[in-house]
């Protein structure tokens, strides 16, 4: 059960986009398309931003998209706005039935 | 409206018990995934149990064999039993339901959290 990898950061200034990385096995993001991305404010609990590869939950912004290749899943932002700095993070379903996050990436909004 | 709030939480001394709960209200805790996630300070997100609709359960290995995870379906309550605590498990605790409107992978409802201190 190794966590997935991420970029430890990313950055970007207001109306970029920014892509987040999230690299598997072929044991979990390679394997299912049950990869989902959540957004967390400091001391607030995380909120689901995407599921299943590429769905945006009801009352997500579609700036936010997400996509797969193989065992590496991504996190695009798009437009990006001062309320977008968060940490990130990725996780996937696993063939043990279990589920496993990604480190977490820290977005800064320059 | 779908709410899920833990309780339980404290400072332990290590090698204790602790049993945390999660009240949900809005939706049926035995006919969804419910999963505990938790968060060591200043640390990132880390997937500790989930219980499936069916009644299976399945647990992190780093928890394995020390915690339990359950459910009271008539107070519609979700647990986690924690034994041998030790330092490495003090972190903020939320429970998280997985959700048909998620595809039933995705986290898409969170507690608040409830924090957990191992300590001496």
């Amino acid at each position: 059960q190794s966590a997935l990898t991420q970029p430890a950061s990313v950055s970007g200034t207001p109306g970029q986009s920014i892509t987040i990385s999230c690299t598997g096995t072929s044991s979990d993001v390679g394997g299912y398309n049950y990869v989902s991305w959540y957004q967390q404010h400091p001391g607030k609990a995380p909120k689901l931003m995407i599921y299943d590869v590429g769905n945006r939950p009801s009352g997500v912004s579609n700036r936010f998209s997400g996509s797969k290749s193989g065992n590496t899943a991504s996190l695009t932002i798009s437009g990006l706005q001062a309320e977008d700095e968060a940490d990130y993070y990725c996780s996937s379903y696993t063939s043990s039935s279990t589920w496993v996050f990604g480190g977490g990436t820290k977005l800064t909004v320059l | 409206e779908v709410q899920l709030v833990e309780s339980g939480g404290g400072l332990i001394q290590p090698g204790g018990s602790l049993r945390l709960s999660c009240a949900a209200s809005g939706f049926t805790v035995s006919s969804n995934y419910m999963s505990w996630v938790r968060q060591a300070p200043g640390k990132g997100l880390e997937w500790v149990s989930v219980i499936y609709s069916g009644g299976s359960t399945y647990y992190a290995d780093s928890v394995k064999g020390r915690f339990t995870i359950s459910r009271d379906n008539s107070k519609n309550t979700l647990y986690l039993q924690m034994n041998s605590l030790r330092a490495e498990d003090t972190a903020v605790y939320y429970c998280a339901r997985a959700s048909p409107s998620s595809g039933w992978y995705g986290f898409e409802y969170w507690g608040q959290g409830t924090l957990v201190t191992v300590s001496s």
